[in-house]
């Protein structure tokens, strides 16, 4: 089955700093998406991705769709204390979702030292 | 407006009993989902549920079993609870792309 390689696993940073994490894949995906999850929530969609070559931001939020299909990338600028939690990729195979399945990777847990 | 809401937020039981979860999303979405998070943090899905068609994970066992009443709903039985089914379950919903989920149902067997 396909498997989603996501690093860093964790990472300590200072408030101000910028933050970068990927996701890398055995397997082509047409669709990425990055989540954000805060203790005792459910994942919560922050940026979805759809073609090749894509980069997209949400505030202070950049991702990019590998050309290869196959990686993507998540950034946060300037980070704040707000921005802890866990950030999943995911990776879809097909555009329209009826039974297409989500594959996740294994989450970065973002701790942000005040 | 609660988008999925899912019923109970924590559940304690005893091994060998039957539980249920109860999952309802007011989004009008087609596809329901249950995922299961480990202590690793590792999302699998378990089911996928769009109108009359489930499409179950293989490595769920049968002690897990879905229903869907109606298109809101998609509520998770399982039987026969295991120490290893303890675990955070979430309900999703979509329509096109992504997932919309639910708050997670923390469920301990002791």
């Amino acid at each position: 089955g396909q498997q989603l390689n996501q690093s860093p696993q964790s990472m300590f940073i200072q408030e101000g700093e910028d933050v970068s994490m990927n996701c890398t894949s055995s397997s082509i995906f047409n669709t990425w998406l990055w989540y954000k999850q805060d203790p005792g929530e459910g994942p919560v969609l922050l940026i979805a991705l759809y073609k090749a070559g894509e980069l997209t931001s949400n505030g202070r939020l950049t991702a990019q769709f590998g050309i290869t299909r196959k990686d993507s990338f998540l950034n946060i600028s300037a980070s704040i204390p707000s921005d802890v939690g866990i950030y999943f990729c995911a990776g879809q195979l097909g555009m329209n979702n009826a039974g297409n399945m989500l594959t996740f990777g294994g989450g970065t847990r973002l701790m942000v030292k005040p | 407006d609660t988008a999925v809401s899912q019923t109970p937020k924590y559940l304690v039981t005893q091994m060998g009993n039957d539980k249920s979860i109860k999952c309802e999303q007011n989004l009008g979405h087609d596809t329901m989902y249950w995922y299961k998070q480990d202590s690793k943090k590792f999302l699998k899905i378990m089911f996928s549920y769009n109108n009359k068609e489930l499409i179950i994970n293989e490595t769920v066992p049968n002690r897990f079993s879905p229903k869907s009443p109606d298109k809101a709903h998609l509520n998770l039985h399982i039987n026969s609870l295991e120490l290893g089914d303890s675990a955070v379950y979430f309900c999703a919903s979509s329509q096109g792309q992504g997932r919309f989920f639910g708050p997670g149902t923390r469920l301990t067997v002791l």
